[in-house]
């Protein structure tokens, strides 16, 4: 199994252009997030979704879109990048429904630097 | 605001020294884990601790879980340079997993 896998590793925009960040696992995990990172903040909660349909907000959501069409993909959208979004960001996914834990961790993927200049 | 506040932020010792990193919150959490995360990986779950006054045990890691389980702290005993890393608190509460900034330790030989 390949796990969670996140594309690309590194890119780099200007001011006002969009993307979006893919994210893929292979475990049929129904839970899946997205954290960014940033020196003395920790991970941060952007957005999360409990299942196929459903997306809810995090800690950070604003300037960021999500959707889960499918139980395997949760991208990551940016539609007006801004400097304030140059960061680390990881997708995490998880077995269990209706919360995280309870011996279900999180399995993350290796990330995506994103630079907005 | 920081949800979980962690400490230290940074902590630098010499081998075989002993450690300890805490986890604050004024929240409850359903559950507490604690990851690791080395250079251009993501974190990798160490432990998860559920139960009020928790103690876990990891080799010469040792993780409780505050009686009122809005705190935990992580115990390091004889530190060598392969347990330098980022270390995560992260507490669950509305079904979301929310961490703490983590603690930067580095282990000098």
């Amino acid at each position: 199994n390949a796990g969670v896998t996140q594309t690309p590793k590194f890119q780099v925009l200007k001011t006002g252009q969009s993307m979006t960040l893919q994210c893929a696992q292979d475990m049929n995990h129904e839970y899946m997030s997205w954290y960014r990172q940033d020196p003395g903040m920790g991970l941060r909660l952007i957005h999360y979704s409990v299942g196929a349909g459903i997306t809810d907000q995090g800690e950070v959501p604003n300037g960021y879109n999500v959707s889960r069409s499918t139980t395997e993909d949760f991208p990551l959208r940016l539609l007006s990048a801004a400097p304030s979004q140059t960061s680390v960001y990881f997708c995490a996914s998880s077995y269990q429904t209706g919360g995280p834990l309870n011996n279900s961790p999180l399995h993350f993927g290796n990330g995506t630097r994103l630079t907005v200049t | 605001t920081q949800l979980l506040e962690q400490s230290p932020q940074f902590l630098s010792i010499q081998e075989g020294e002993n450690l300890t990193v805490y986890c604050n919150s004024s929240s409850v959490f359903s559950s507490l884990q604690w990851y690791r995360q080395e250079p251009g990986e993501g974190p990798v779950l160490l432990v998860t601790v559920v139960t009020g006054g928790e103690v876990k045990k990891l080799k010469r890691l040792t993780f409780q879980f505050g009686d009122a389980r809005k705190d935990s702290s992580l115990h390091i005993t004889a530190a060598q340079p392969g347990d330098t890393g980022l270390y995560l608190c992260a507490g669950e509460i509305g079904g979301k997993l929310i961490f703490g900034q983590g603690t930067e330790l580095s282990v000098k030989p």
